[in-house]
């Protein structure tokens, strides 16, 4: 049984729209990351979550992009306002306090 | 800052040779090493890692994996390859602690022939 669940596994936006990509940990974890990897590239680190607040972010992770936890549950990455260069893999990632994070099996989006 | 490099984007072997997939990292602190496996259309799974313990890392599927200091090397190896082990490799460091931020190398494809 996965660490991590990801919703939708696929999604399809117009270009201007907002998405909402969704985590769902199985159990208790304390930190949270996003990454994406752009079809043929690398995987990059977008964020990392802890305490309820953003603890780390790269450049790529500009206004556009949020995170945050409305539940205490779910972990939520939201694009405002997606461009077509957003389209790409973007896997959500768990940890605790060991040194493995668990990654999801990832939400294609593609942006037309 | 961190870094890894995967050197050779595509490997190709024979199914029954050894396999082997070099990662070289830069870290200014002592590194925590990872190889990820990616099968096509599905997401990152755990290989090994290396957390400051022993050198030699063994990991699922019959890999495993030796941390050179000296050679800031990584290299992940199988003795015989299967054609269920064609997938994409990844290499990743990270400086460890509670913060376990993930740099990637960018890949390398195995291709196992029959």
């Amino acid at each position: 049984e996965p660490e991590v669940t990801q919703t939708p596994s696929h999604q399809v936006t117009q270009m201007g729209q907002e998405v909402i990509l969704r985590c769902v940990p199985i159990s208790n974890h304390l930190y949270f990351y996003w990454y994406r990897q752009i079809l043929g590239q690398k995987v990059e680190f977008l964020v990392s979550f802890y305490n309820n607040e953003i603890s780390e972010k790269s450049e790529i992770f500009d206004d556009q992009f949020s995170v945050e936890r409305p539940d205490g549950s779910n972990f939520t990455l939201k694009i405002r306002s997606t461009k077509l260069e957003d389209s790409a893999m973007y896997f959500c990632a768990i940890s605790d306090r060991s040194t493995e994070a668990f990654f999801g099996q990832g939400t294609r989006l593609t942006v037309v | 800052a961190q870094s890894v490099t995967q050197l050779g984007s595509h490997v190709s072997v024979s199914e029954g040779a050894l396999v082997l997939l070099r990662c070289n990292y830069s870290s200014s602190v002592p590194p925590y090493l990872f190889w990820y496996v990616q099968y096509p259309n599905q997401g990152l799974q755990l290989l090994l890692k290396y957390t400051s313990a022993a050198t030699l890392v063994k990991g699922i599927n019959g890999f495993e994996a030796e941390f050179k200091k000296s050679e800031t090397s990584f290299h992940l190896t199988k003795p015989s390859a299967h054609m269920s082990d064609a997938a994409e490799y990844f290499c990743a460091v990270t400086r460890g602690g509670s913060n376990y931020k993930l740099t990637f190398g960018k890949g390398t494809l195995l291709t196992v022939n029959p």
